[in-house]
C-alpha cells in the first residue's frame, strides 16, 4: 500500500492561496492521486484526481512532479467555507486506497 | 442525480445490543464501500463490494461486524454485539465501475454506544 504523509493542520486567511503537500514515496506505477474534502458532520467529497503533471478543475489544482513521490493540492483564494479536512489518497481502482488523518485547514477572516 | 442515501442518521444503543445501518448507493454504481470514522481520524475502510461480491474486507472485525449487498444495489452493515469502541460515524460510499477511484459518500450514520 502506498502510504501518504500530510501536515496535520494548516492555517490561512481569506483570499490567500493555500498549498497542501502530500508525500507518497512508494507510489506504484498504476496508482492515481486523489484528494477529498470533508466538512464536519458530512462524508468526504471528491475534489480532484491526477496521475502526473498538472490537473485543474473549477475547485482546485493538483501539481504532481515527474517522480510522482509527492503532490500538492492548491486552493486559490480560499474563503471561510474552505475550512475542512483535506485527505490525500494514493491507489489504483480504490482497492488499495486508505484514508490517513488528513490535513485540517482553518481559514481565518 | 440523487446521492448516496444512508439511514438512520443517528443511533444510540447500549453495549452488547445489535444495530444495523442501511445504504442506497447512486444508481448504476457497481462499487460500494463501508467506512468507519472515529472522531478526529480519517475514514477506515471496513468492506468493499463490487456488485454482489466482496472485494476487500480485510479490516472488517468479522466476529461482530457483517455486511451484505442485496442484488448488487442496497447494502446493510450490522454490528452484533456492539462495544463502546464502535462509537463512530459509519460512512457508505459508491463508485462507478469504470472509475479509477472516485467515491461518492453519503452523509453517514453517527453511532453512539453507551
Amino acid at each position: 500500500l502506498a502510504k501518504t504523509t500530510q501536515p496535520i493542520s494548516m492555517d490561512s486567511y481569506e483570499g490567500q492561496e493555500v498549498n497542501i503537500t502530500c508525500s507518497h514515496n512508494n507510489i506504484a506505477t498504476n496508482d492515481y492521486i486523489t484528494w477529498y474534502q470533508q466538512f464536519p458532520s458530512q462524508g468526504p467529497r471528491f475534489i480532484i484526481q491526477g496521475y502526473k503533471t498538472k490537473v485543474t478543475n473549477e475547485v482546485a489544482s493538483l501539481f504532481i512532479p515527474a517522480d510522482r513521490k509527492s503532490s500538492t493540492l492548491s486552493l486559490p483564494r480560499v474563503s471561510l467555507s474552505d475550512t475542512a479536512v483535506y485527505y490525500c489518497l494514493v491507489g489504483d481502482m480504490a482497492n488499495d486506497m486508505r484514508f490517513g488523518a488528513g490535513t485540517r485547514l482553518t481559514v481565518k477572516p | 442525480e440523487a446521492g448516496v442515501a444512508q439511514s438512520p442518521r443517528y443511533k444510540i444503543i447500549e453495549k452488547r445490543q445489535s444495530v444495523a445501518f442501511w445504504c442506497n448507493p447512486i444508481s448504476g454504481h457497481a462499487t460500494l464501500y463501508w467506512y468507519q470514522q472515529i472522531l478526529g481520524q480519517g475514514p477506515k475502510l471496513l468492506i468493499q463490494f463490487q456488485n454482489n461480491g466482496v472485494v476487500d474486507d480485510s479490516q472488517l472485525p468479522k466476529d461482530r461486524f457483517s455486511a451484505e449487498r442485496l442484488k448488487g444495489v442496497d447494502s446493510t452493515l450490522k454490528i452484533q454485539p456492539a462495544k463502546l469502541e464502535d462509537s463512530a460515524v459509519y460512512l457508505c460510499a459508491s463508485g462507478p465501475e469504470d472509475s479509477t477511484d472516485t467515491q461518492y459518500f453519503g452523509p453517514g450514520t453517527r453511532l453512539t454506544v453507551l
